[in-house]
């Protein structure tokens, strides 16, 4: 079984310029979420999708931060414009949530830096 | 409650058993997680444990739950130089969603 994709694996960008992160969940997982990993720091949940709808955003950064997860699969989290503390990695993750366990499995991630 | 603590780092020999210790705060948590990171790669899940169980074996790993105290910890045995890597303890929150709370993480050096 193919695990959760995600591009790009790095990116370097300019404060105040715009990027996007594209997720390709593990087929069938209906739930999905983005994490922010700052380093030296465990993962923060960015937000979470059932499908696509939003189950809960609350800690994204809404000025700046959007995400999607059109057509219930595919996500993209987008920074607009990012500044230097978004330096982190960016952790897709998916779920399968019918079998009890609510086991996440995590992609690479995306490392960024924003200089 | 929402801060999962654990301790920086641990060294251990190899051959030797670790043991990873965590402390959380939310009692209503129902699933408590064990995840590995290494260099450069997403998180594997490693184990979890049901908060109804207060243990639970898996080959050369050991969780045990202390649901009074709130500590959770993971024992490896004979412990491998593969096995050198970054833990999280992680709980699960079913409030709105399936919210994962990790730890900031204890790196595990291993020495032939």
């Amino acid at each position: 079984e193919a695990g959760v994709a995600q591009s790009p694996r790095y990116k370097i960008i300019e404060k105040r310029q715009s990027v996007a992160f594209w997720c390709n969940p593990i087929s069938g997982h209906a739930t999905l979420y983005w994490y922010q990993q700052i380093l030296g720091q465990g993962p923060k949940l960015l937000i979470q999708f059932q499908n696509n709808g939003v189950v809960d955003d609350s800690q994204l950064p809404k000025d700046r931060f959007s995400a999607e997860r059109l057509k219930g699969v595919d996500s993209t989290l987008k920074i607009q414009p990012a500044k230097l503390e978004d330096s982190a990695v960016y952790l897709c993750a998916s779920s399968l949530d019918t079998d009890g366990s609510y086991e996440q499995y995590f992609g690479p991630g995306t490392r960024l830096t924003v200089t | 409650g929402e801060d999962v603590e654990q301790s920086l780092f641990l060294s251990v020999r190899e051959g030797d058993s670790s043991v990873i210790n965590c402390t959380y705060t939310d009692s209503s948590s129902t699933y408590l997680y064990w995840y590995k990171q290494e260099p450069g790669a997403g998180l594997q899940l490693l184990t979890y444990i049901f908060s109804n169980m207060d243990m639970k074996q898996d080959q050369r790993l050991t969780v045990l739950l202390n649901k009074k105290d709130k500590h959770l910890s993971l024992r490896i045995a004979d412990t491998q130089t593969g096995d050198s890597a970054i833990y999280f303890c992680a709980e699960l929150w079913n409030n709105a969603g399936n919210m994962l709370t990790f730890g900031g993480g204890t790196r595990l050096m291993v020495k032939p």
